[in-house]
């Protein structure tokens, strides 16, 4: 696709569930990143993959967030036993590797735990 | 670490005047860019406008310019003649030029209203 692509639009789910979250970065950007916005908050850093490298997940809040991308391109944010304060924003974008370059952003996805 | 401060939580701009929007940032680096983004209601973030460090001019796109000042690591986006469709969230980032792309960091956001 044209842009980055996140599915689903919007998850509603049963405190104590997973859930998985998806990006379809953009064909050929090597950095990918995932950010948490709370309602009426900035953009809290997650995660970032560039490329081959060891992912940085300095920003990840608690051991039951993790993400992984696959082939270098789909990536994966997964949370397991959700809680009520995991209700956020999810963004997930892309950019190529020079640091420059803007980092275009999908549409997010919302979630909601309840 | 860097940190991106925006300390206006909410500004308020007549059509067609002028409003500014401030950014500072904190870093030991000396080579990096930063960006405002735009976030309509509908969640897309949109990129507004990039400055590199190494610049001395200031970017400018159409109606939106900043007044970046090194020294005092001050960033601010000005935007002339605001219309209705620039009312958003106006995130300021930073990102270091160190090695490939390395994550950008935001502030917390200034909410812009535009009125009639």
């Amino acid at each position: 696709g044209a842009g980055v692509s996140q599915s689903p639009s919007n998850k509603v789910t049963e405190k104590g569930k997973d859930v998985e979250l998806r990006c379809d970065p953009i064909s050929g950007h090597t950095a990918l990143y995932w950010y948490r916005q709370s309602l009426g908050q900035g953009l809290e850093f997650l995660i970032y993959f560039q490329g081959n490298s060891a992912p940085d997940k300095s920003g990840l809040p608690s051991d039951r967030f993790s993400a992984e991308r696959t082939g270098g391109s789909v990536s994966t944010l997964t949370i397991q036993r959700t809680q009520q304060e995991d209700s956020a924003v999810y963004l997930c974008a892309s950019s190529q590797q020079t640091g420059k370059t803007e980092a275009f952003f999908g549409q997010g996805t919302r979630l909601t735990v309840v | 670490a860097q940190t991106v401060t925006q300390s206006q939580p909410e500004m308020s701009v007549q059509e067609a005047e002028t409003v500014t929007l401030s950014c500072t940032y904190d870093t030991s680096e000396s080579d990096y860019y930063l960006f405002w983004y735009k976030q309509p209601p509908s969640r897309q973030m949109i990129l507004v406008i990039r400055q590199e460090a190494y610049k001395q001019q200031n970017a400018t796109e159409n109606r939106f310019s900043v007044n970046f000042q090194k020294a005092a690591k001050s960033f601010s986006l000005k935007i002339s003649d605001s219309q209705l469709g620039d009312a958003a969230m106006y995130f300021c980032a930073y990102r270091s030029a160190i090695g490939t792309a390395s994550k950008l960091t935001f502030g917390t956001g200034t909410r812009l209203q535009v009125t009639l």
